[in-house]
């Protein structure tokens, strides 16, 4: 079975600096695909961004990129110029490409942006 | 132009009693999902449709039963609350074989038994 660990469950970054947020997975796939998801506090679910584990190229979404390290079987995700906006919960996922595409969700990091 | 709404946004409701939660998307997806938030903000899966038939069902009591009448709707029914089934309820909708099969979710039922 799938395990994913977010191993941070708070962390706090000053207003227009970067941070990072650590994600690991425990899988025997070879073929997957992983998400970061925020939660602001109005509780939608927003994707932040992806990443299919056969591409060795880091996804990045402007000022949000991923460290993917499949060896390793870890996914971190950096912000960078951190706004307000950014205070959310983050949540890292991990969906197998075959069968039942049902995701399996970290427990979570909660990111207060300070400003 | 939503495109996965859930009904009602919230519910309180009393130990015993049952309930029902509405999902709809408009997307054209041909799977649906039900996952569970708790207290703690742990998701997990519930269960899954893919038109119109059940693909997951996870070990959930039997108390909380999918209803999928069409492949735009999956509603949730719970029977006999109990104050362990207080949490945040997403839908989810997918379309399998599209890039990286995304999930969309829906703005989530929070539901409150006393």
């Amino acid at each position: 079975a799938q395990t994913v660990t977010q191993s941070q469950p708070e962390m706090s970054v000053q207003e227009a600096e970067t941070v990072t947020l650590s994600c690991t997975y425990d899988t025997s796939e070879n073929n997957y695909y992983l998400f970061w998801y925020k939660q602001p506090p109005s509780r939608q679910m927003i994707l932040v961004i992806r990443q299919e584990a056969y591409k060795q190229q880091n996804a990045t979404e402007n000022r949000f990129s991923v460290n993917f390290q499949k060896a390793a079987k870890s996914f971190s995700l950096k912000i960078s110029d951190s706004q307000l906006g950014d205070t959310a919960m983050y949540f890292c996922a991990f969906m197998k490409r075959s069968g039942t595409y049902k995701y399996i969700f970290g427990t979570g990091t909660r990111l207060k942006v300070l400003a | 132009d939503t495109a996965v709404s859930q009904t009602p946004k919230y519910l309180v409701t009393q130990m015993g009693n049952d309930k029902s939660i509405k999902c709809e998307q408009n997307l054209g997806h041909d799977t649906m999902y039900w996952y569970k938030q708790d207290s703690k903000k742990f998701l997990k899966i519930m269960f899954s449709y893919n038109n119109k038939e059940l693909i997951i069902n996870e070990t959930v009591p039997n108390r909380f039963s999918p209803k999928s009448p069409d492949k735009a709707h999956l509603n949730l029914h719970i029977n006999s609350l109990e104050l362990g089934d207080s949490a945040v309820y997403f839908c989810a909708s997918s379309q399998p074989g599209t890039a990286y099969n995304e999930q969309f979710f829906g703005p989530g039922t929070r539901l409150t038994v006393l």
